[in-house]
């Protein structure tokens, strides 16, 4: 069955640092997303991405994050000076139509960010 | 705008006995609505799905939810509840261009 790949499956970085998180979505999927899970808290969602453009973001989603497909098979996720309260775990999730309307979403295994 | 209520942090059950785990959500339309289920350490799993067709839904292993518009619910069941069950449960709403919309989450404990 298609999976979700995200990579690396743990990071820890250093406060203020840059990091990129990276998915590799299902092949034939179009609709792209970045959410977040806090540990102990719900799922909140970060950003959705279709035709090389953000459709939708969060509040969450402010200046310090980016998105990216560089190269029209991976989906980054970029924090550019991270903070203590970043420290979460990251998934990605594609879908084959908007809304997940007919096989829903595909999340990955998640990456787990520890910001020290 | 769109809402979904879990409405048990913690569910403990024994093995063998039926699991009920329960979701309301609000939403102005039609939603599509999702479980996925959450192992320790691994990522979101889809359970089952309802986009408008039939209101009972089959899912994996043995799991299945019933779509109530009167009552605006999707609750979840099993009727015989595993060891490998424990897991952490999320019901998820979405509708059109609404991005999918995650409950707190249901922790299911399951005793031998």
């Amino acid at each position: 069955e298609p999976e979700v790949t995200q990579t690396p499956s743990h990071q820890v970085t250093q406060m203020g640092q840059e990091v990129i998180l990276r998915c590799v979505p299902i092949s034939n999927h179009l609709y792209f997303y970045w959410y977040r899970q806090i540990l102990g808290q719900k799922v909140e969602f970060l950003v959705s991405f279709y035709n090389n453009e953000i459709s939708e973001k969060s509040e969450i989603f402010d200046d310090q994050f980016s998105v990216e497909r560089p190269d029209g098979s991976n989906f980054t996720l970029k924090i550019r000076s991270t903070k203590l309260e970043d420290s979460a775990m990251y998934f990605c999730a594609s879908s084959e139509s908007r809304a997940g309307a007919n096989y829903g979403y595909t999340f990955g295994s998640g990456t787990r960010l520890t910001v020290v | 705008a769109q809402s979904v209520t879990q409405l048990d942090s913690h569910v403990s059950v024994s093995e063998g006995t039926p699991v009920l785990l329960r979701c309301n959500y609000s939403s102005s339309y039609s939603p599509s609505l999702f479980w996925y289920v959450q192992h320790p350490n691994k990522g979101l799993q889809l359970l089952l799905k309802y986009t408008s067709a039939a209101t009972l839904v089959k899912g994996i292993n043995g799991f299945e939810a019933e779509f109530k518009k009167s009552e605006t619910s999707f609750h979840l069941t099993k009727p015989s509840a595993h060891m490998s069950d424990a897991a952490e449960y999320f019901c998820v709403v979405s509708r059109g261009s609404y991005i999918p919309t995650f409950g707190r989450g249901t922790s299911l404990i399951v005793h031998p």
